[in-house]
């Protein structure tokens, strides 16, 4: 079975930087996903780890740590507009997700 | 058009009605998907076509849960005599090719609501 975890809600100020965790475990794996959510509108690719070790894009930075099954995304210079929903989600051709964090950016 | 589209994006449906929800993928993209959102969760996998082929049907929940990509590219999920449960956002989500590593470019989804 697929078991993937991140917490439900985070919140932090305009600005600041926030911290995003998963932890995975899976029967498959060929990579870890990370998609910013929008209320009610299409998940939006944000990046995608396959070996260990930090992707930097941006404002944007994701971790992964196969032999942990842990992922981060880390969000720096928040701003209102990611108030959104995050999701991670294990690549096994098929994407298996976990339920999203919610973050809240206060100004 | 540039990104995947589907349609509609609202359906209303009294339980028992059969619905039907149409995706456009991205033109060329060989791999389309199905997954299932519930308000508060993330998506879940329903199904996989590579072109016409249908290769995955395991996480369609029923078999009022019917998919198919005829011509390899519009694909169309059915579900017969809807029930409340089915009431949620169905995304469709497309891919260049069958290679696991490549992106899966998310459409807006049709929320379903079984009344």
């Amino acid at each position: 079975g697929q078991n993937i975890d991140q917490p439900t809600e985070m919140t932090a100020t305009e600005g600041a930087i926030v911290q995003i965790n998963c932890t995975y475990q899976t029967s498959g794996f060929n990579g870890l996903f990370w998609y910013q959510q929008h209320a009610g509108e299409a998940p939006t690719f944000l990046s995608y780890n396959v070996l260990d070790g930090l992707e930097e894009k941006g404002r944007f930075s994701s971790f992964l740590s196969r032999s942990k099954g842990y992922s981060y995304l880390l969000l720096k210079e928040l701003q209102m507009k990611d108030s959104a929903s995050y999701l991670c989600a294990v690549n096994d051709y098929k994407l298996s997700f976990g339920a999203g964090t919610t973050v809240t950016v206060r100004a | 058009g540039a990104g995947v589209s589907q349609s509609p994006r609202y359906k209303v449906a009294k339980r028992g009605q059969d619905v039907a929800l149409r995706c456009d993928p991205i033109s060329g993209h060989v791999s389309l998907f199905w997954y299932q959102q519930a308000l508060g969760q993330g998506p879940e996998f329903l199904t996989y076509f590579q072109n016409e082929a249908q290769l995955d049907k395991s996480g369609l929940p029923s078999d009022r849960f019917f998919a198919e990509r005829p011509e390899g590219s519009v694909s169309t999920l059915k579900i017969q005599r809807t029930q409340q449960e089915d009431s949620a956002v169905y995304l469709c989500a497309s891919s260049l090719s069958q290679s696991s590593y490549n992106e899966q470019f998310f459409g807006p989804g049709t929320r379903l609501t079984v009344l």
